[in-house]
């Protein structure tokens, strides 16, 4: 069954250091998004992205944070300057023709960002 | 301002009891309304997606309703199993690209 793949699967890092996490999405999808999830709360939209451009963002996606699908297969987040608050798991999603509306969003495992 | 509520209290119930899980939303006018399954240290997982116009969605032993007047989805587990035990996620989109999720119940099985 095809699924949504992140590395890494854990990272730590110090504060103020670049992070990127890596998504291969679904290989026919076409809509991909972030999500991050602070232990303990609710998982909460970053962005979304589709034709190669944002399509919507969510005002914690500040201009720390940016996306990329650069070969095609590969659907990144890059965050440039960590913070402690950034702490978090951050969840890669895919879903294909028509958007989330018109079925399931299927998401990866996570990679679990700790910042020190 | 908008709001998805789930109640936050973890739901126990012994197992072969059908599980009952509450989703009440505010100043959202959702076309489409979905539950996810979120077992710990994972990403969530679809279950069923209900539109505004169905009353009623069942696959296997689950079944959704959403009724829009009351603004609020129940989400159903018959005859519960412990491997039914994890976090439920209603999810709604506000008819932007983003689908926005509620805080969860953890439902728990005991055999």
């Amino acid at each position: 069954e095809p699924e949504v793949t992140q590395t890494p699967s854990h990272q730590v890092t110090q504060m103020g250091q670049e992070v990127i996490l890596r998504c291969v999405p679904i290989s026919n999808h076409l809509y991909f998004y972030w999500y991050r999830q602070i232990l303990g709360q609710k998982v909460e939209f970053l962005v979304s992205f589709y034709n190669n451009e944002i399509s919507e963002k969510s005002e914690i996606f500040d201009d720390q944070f940016s996306v990329e699908r650069p070969d095609g297969s590969n659907f990144t987040l890059k965050i440039r300057s960590t913070k402690l608050e950034d702490s978090a798991m951050y969840f890669c999603a895919s879903t294909g023709v028509g958007g989330f509306n018109t079925g399931e969003l299927f998401f990866g495992e996570g990679s679990r960002l700790t910042v020190l | 301002s908008q709001k998805i509520e789930q109640n936050s209290e973890a739901l126990n119930i012994q197992e072969g009891k059908t599980a009952t899980l509450t989703c009440n939303y505010t100043n959202y006018s959702p076309a489409y309304l979905q539950w996810y399954r979120q077992d710990p240290g994972r990403g969530p997982v679809f279950l069923l997606l209900i539109r505004e116009n169905e009353k009623e969605k069942r696959k296997e032993r689950l079944k959704v309703t959403f009724d829009t007047t009351l603004k609020q989805s129940l989400f159903h587990i018959t005859a519960s199993q412990p491997a039914d035990s994890a976090t439920y996620l209603c999810a709604i989109s506000d008819n932007t690209d983003k689908l926005i999720f509620g805080t969860g119940t953890r439902l728990q099985v005991f055999p």
